[in-house]
Parts: structure tokens; sequence; C-alpha cells
């Protein structure tokens, strides 16, 4: 069975500066997704950035990027540039091409130290 | 953009009451779900659902049943709650090949 593990229950970072959320995950599929969430203190759970398996490159969206190491099995999530904004539960996610059911981890409080 | 609402924000209920937590999305999505979460264990799959009155159970099916009569609306019931399904309750829909979008949330505590 496929599991997503974020050993991080919860992480700090200075305003302005970087931070990189980790995130592995297990299975034998070769064709999936990953995903990074984020859900704000009023608790709307949205998405910040995606990656198809089956491409090498990282994703990038602004100011969120990832490091994709499909060998090693772990997706970190970068926030640069940290703002008071990005204060967050963020959540890996993993999904299996052709699947519907989508697997979280445990989540990273994220605080952002002004 | 895509709009996910779940009836209720907050809800309060006593042990043994029939609860039914309400989801309608607008954007013609086939896949529907309902996961509960709880710190330190995040999200845990429910019920979902790929087309009207079409469902699986999750991982955590037990004391929940799921109905969908029509595309855009996906009802959980507690048949009878219990003091240990106080929780958040998250729907979500998605089609095949996209993410999943979020509503926001139902806090429901069992008393």
């Amino acid at each position: 069975a496929q599991t997503v593990t974020q050993s991080q229950p919860e992480m700090s970072v200075q305003e302005a500066e970087t931070v990189t959320l980790s995130c592995t995950y297990d299975t034998s599929e070769s064709d999936y997704y990953l995903f990074w969430y984020k859900q704000p203190p009023s608790r709307q759970m949205i998405l910040v950035i995606r990656q198809e398996a089956y491409k090498q490159q990282n994703a990038t969206e602004n100011r969120f990027s990832v490091n994709f190491q499909k060998a090693a099995k772990s997706f970190s999530l970068k926030i640069s540039d940290s703002q008071l904004g990005d204060a967050a539960m963020y959540f890996c996610a993993y999904r299996s091409s052709g699947t519907y059911k989508y697997i979280f981890g445990t989540g990273t409080r994220l605080k952002v130290l002004a | 953009d895509v709009k996910v609402t779940q009836s209720s924000r907050y809800l309060v209920k006593r042990t043994g009451e029939k609860v039914f937590l309400e989801c309608v999305q607008d954007m013609d999505h086939e896949n529907m779900f309902w996961y509960r979460q709880d710190p330190g264990l995040g999200l845990r799959l429910i019920y979902f659902s790929y087309d009207v009155k079409m469902k699986e159970k999750g991982d955590i099916p037990e004391g929940y049943s799921v109905s969908r009569e029509k595309k855009e609306r996906f009802s959980l019931i507690l048949e009878s709650a219990s003091t240990n399904q106080t929780s958040m309750y998250l729907c979500a829909s998605s089609l095949e090949d996209t993410e999943a979008f979020f509503g926001q949330g139902t806090r429901l505590t069992v008393v």
C-alpha cells in the first residue's frame, strides 16, 4: 500500500527567509502525481503545487518550488522569501495515475516569524 | 474557479443523532470525496464517489454512509453519531486527471 510521510510536525521560518518542508512516499507504481496543499487557519485547503512523476523537471509556482527525487521517493517543498501569509498547515499528497484516491501525509505546521 | 461548498462550518450534535453533512460542487466533477481530519493523523478517506449513485469505501468507512443522487451533491451520513466521530470533515471533488478541490470544512462536535 502507498504511504506518505511528513516527518516534521512543525517548523518555523523567519520572514523573508527560505524554508524546506520534507515529504517521502512509498509506492511501487511508476506513474503518479504528487501535490502540496496549504491549509491556512481559515481551513480551506488549497493547492500549492503539483508534480507529475514522468516529468523530470521540478515544478515551480512563484516562490514555491519542489525538489522531486523519484528514485529516493522524496518530494520536498521549498518556500522562498517567506511571508506571514505562508503560515499554515502543509500537506503532501500522492495519487496513482488511473486511480481516484489521494493519500495524504500527516501535515507540517509552518510558523512564520516577523 | 471551482467551488466546493459544505453546508455547515460548525455543527454540534448529540450522541445517537442521525447527522447529515452536505457538499455541493459547481464544476461538473465526476469524483467526490469525504475526508476526516484529525491532529497528527492527517486526512483519512471515509468514502468516495466516481459517478452518480456510485460509491466506494475509503480507509475508515465504519459508522458512516454516503449518498450521491446528483452529480453535484455528495452527502455524508452518520447513522448514529458517537463522540469518537467528533472531528473536522472535508469534502473534495476532482476530475480524473486534476488535483482535488476542497470545501471549507465542517467542524462536528458530538456531545
